[in-house]
């Protein structure tokens, strides 16, 4: 079975740039999960949906971050405009119900 | 609202030695708890859960877990180390318990001498 599946895996892009993260959750999972790892502040939750609608996004940011779900099938997060702050791994996980959460790879993002 | 406090960053032990990683959590409901393990350059992998019944835990790689309620506890043990367990590690509490997010600690680096 496919696990989650990201891209692209590694990013490079200059500040001010638009960057779109993709991730497509394992087939039959209600719930996905946006989060974002650091050295300094470790693995942060920034949003999850439930059913497609996003649930908690509290951990978004700022207003340069944006997380869509147009389908059970997929999910975009965007970061617009980039700033060298935002260089971070950046980790998509879906999950059934109350059963564990699965993660995908990782998008490595980089903005210099 | 639920917490998660991992004790120690590092942990360091020799091969064939006993695994002990920390955790306590604090939950205002029944927890469902979690430990995922992290290896270099990947995403994170459940390592074993516990929701409801046994106490008990055991997990992959020769992990296992037991959930105490009157400690709010959840240590990770494994009997024996091996270098291909130097990894981090990851605890974490289901805040809600019906598919919401998940609480994380700030992680265990563990380290495998030879």
């Amino acid at each position: 079975d496919a696990g989650v599946i990201q891209s692209p895996r590694h990013e490079v892009t200059e500040m001010g740039q638009e960057v779109t993260l993709r991730c497509k959750p394992i087939s039959g999972h209600n719930s996905l999960f946006w989060y974002r790892q650091t050295m300094m502040r470790g693995l942060e939750l920034l949003i999850y949906f439930n059913n497609n609608v996003p649930i908690d996004d509290s951990g978004m940011p700022e207003d340069r971050f944006s997380a869509k779900m147009p389908n059970a099938s997929f999910s975009t997060l965007k970061i617009q405009p980039s700033e060298p702050r935002d260089s971070a791994v950046y980790f998509c996980a879906s999950s059934f119900g109350a059963s564990e959460q699965y993660f995908g790879p990782g998008t490595r993002l980089t903005v210099t | 609202a639920q917490s998660v406090t991992q004790l120690g960053s590092h942990v360091s032990v020799s091969e064939g030695a006993l695994v002990l990683l920390r955790c306590n959590y604090s939950s205002s409901v029944p927890p469902y708890l979690f430990w995922y393990v992290q290896y270099p350059n990947q995403g994170l992998q459940l390592l074993l859960k516990y929701t409801t019944g046994a106490t008990l835990v055991k997990g992959i790689n020769g992990f296992e877990a037991e959930f105490k309620k009157s400690e709010t506890s959840f240590h990770l043990t494994k009997p024996s180390a091996h270098m291909s367990d130097a990894a981090e590690y990851f605890c974490a509490v289901s805040e809600n318990n019906q598919g919401g997010k998940l609480i994380f600690g700030q992680g265990t680096e563990l380290s495998v001498k030879p």
